[in-house]
C-alpha cells in the first residue's frame, strides 16, 4: 500500500530563518500530495497541494514541490515568522471507491526562536 | 463556510469504559472520517463514511466501531477503553470525488483514560 516517511520531528529556527520540510513517499498510482498545517489547540488545516500536473503550490509564503525521480516532496519558506509556529504534516492521496484515503506523515513541530 | 464541531473537547474515563464521541458538520458533505492522533505517529484513519449509514472501515478500525445516521453527523464508539490510552480523535469531512477533495478538520476530542 501506499506510504509516506516524514523523519524531520522537530525543526527549530529563528525568525526570518529558511524553513524546509521533506517527506518521501510510496505508491504505485500518480500522486496527489499535500501539506497541512495544525496549529496549536486546532485540527489540521490544508495548506498546499501538488500534483504531477502542477509540480508546484505556493501558498501565504509556503512553497511545495515534489521530485518524482527521488520520490520526495518538499516544503519551504523563505523567511519563517512566529506566527508559523504549528506542526507541518506532508500526506499522500489514495482514490479509493467513493472517498479519498490520506496516508500522513508523522508530523515535524516547527519552533521559531523570538 | 462551514465548521465541524466535536463533543466533548475533554473525554476522561476508566479503563474498560465504552465511550462515544460525537461530530457534526454543517458544509453538507457527503464524506466524512474519524482519524486518531498519537504524539509522534501523525494522524491514522479509522473510520469514513460516504454518506448516510455507510460504513468503511479505516487502517485502525478495531476496538471502535461507527455510526452515520445522518449526513451531518459521524459518531465514534470506543468499544473498550485501554489504560493509560492518550490521543486525540479528529473528525473530518469532505464533498466527495474529483480532483481531490480538501478535507476538513475538527478541533478533536482529547481522549484520557486513567
Amino acid at each position: 500500500g501506499d506510504s509516506v516517511t516524514q523523519k524531520q520531528g522537530q525543526v527549530t529556527l529563528s525568525e526570518d530563518d529558511f524553513l524546509f520540510i521533506n517527506c518521501t513517499y510510496s505508491t504505485t498510482t500518480y500522486p496527489t500530495l499535500l501539506w497541512y498545517v495544525q496549529y496549536l489547540g486546532q485540527g489540521p488545516q490544508l495548506l498546499l497541494k501538488v500534483t504531477t500536473a502542477n509540480n508546484k503550490g505556493i501558498s501565504r509564503g509556503f512553497e511545495a514541490t515534489y521530485d518524482k525521480g527521488t520520490t520526495s516532496f518538499h516544503l519551504q519558506k523563505a523567511s519563517v515568522q512566529e506566527s508559523d509556529s504549528a506542526v507541518y504534516f506532508c500526506a499522500l492521496v489514495e482514490a479509493t471507491e467513493g472517498a479519498d484515503r490520506l496516508t500522513f506523515g508523522k508530523g515535524t513541530q516547527l519552533i521559531i526562536q523570538p | 463556510g462551514g465548521i465541524i464541531t466535536q463533543t466533548p473537547k475533554f473525554l476522561i474515563g476508566q479503563e474498560g469504559q465504552k465511550l462515544t464521541l460525537k461530530c457534526q458538520q454543517n458544509f453538507n458533505h457527503d464524506t466524512m472520517y474519524w482519524y486518531r492522533q498519537d504524539s509522534g505517529k501523525g494522524l491514522r484513519l479509522i473510520y469514513y463514511s460516504i454518506t448516510e449509514n455507510d460504513l468503511q472501515k479505516g487502517d485502525l478500525s478495531e476496538g471502535y466501531d461507527a455510526s452515520r445516521e445522518k449526513k451531518s453527523s459521524f459518531s465514534l464508539t470506543v468499544t473498550s477503553a485501554q489504560k493509560n490510552e492518550m490521543a486525540v480523535f479528529l473528525c473530518a469531512s469532505s464533498p466527495g470525488l474529483g480532483d481531490y477533495a480538501e478535507q476538513f478538520f475538527g478541533p478533536g476530542t482529547r481522549l484520557t483514560v486513567l
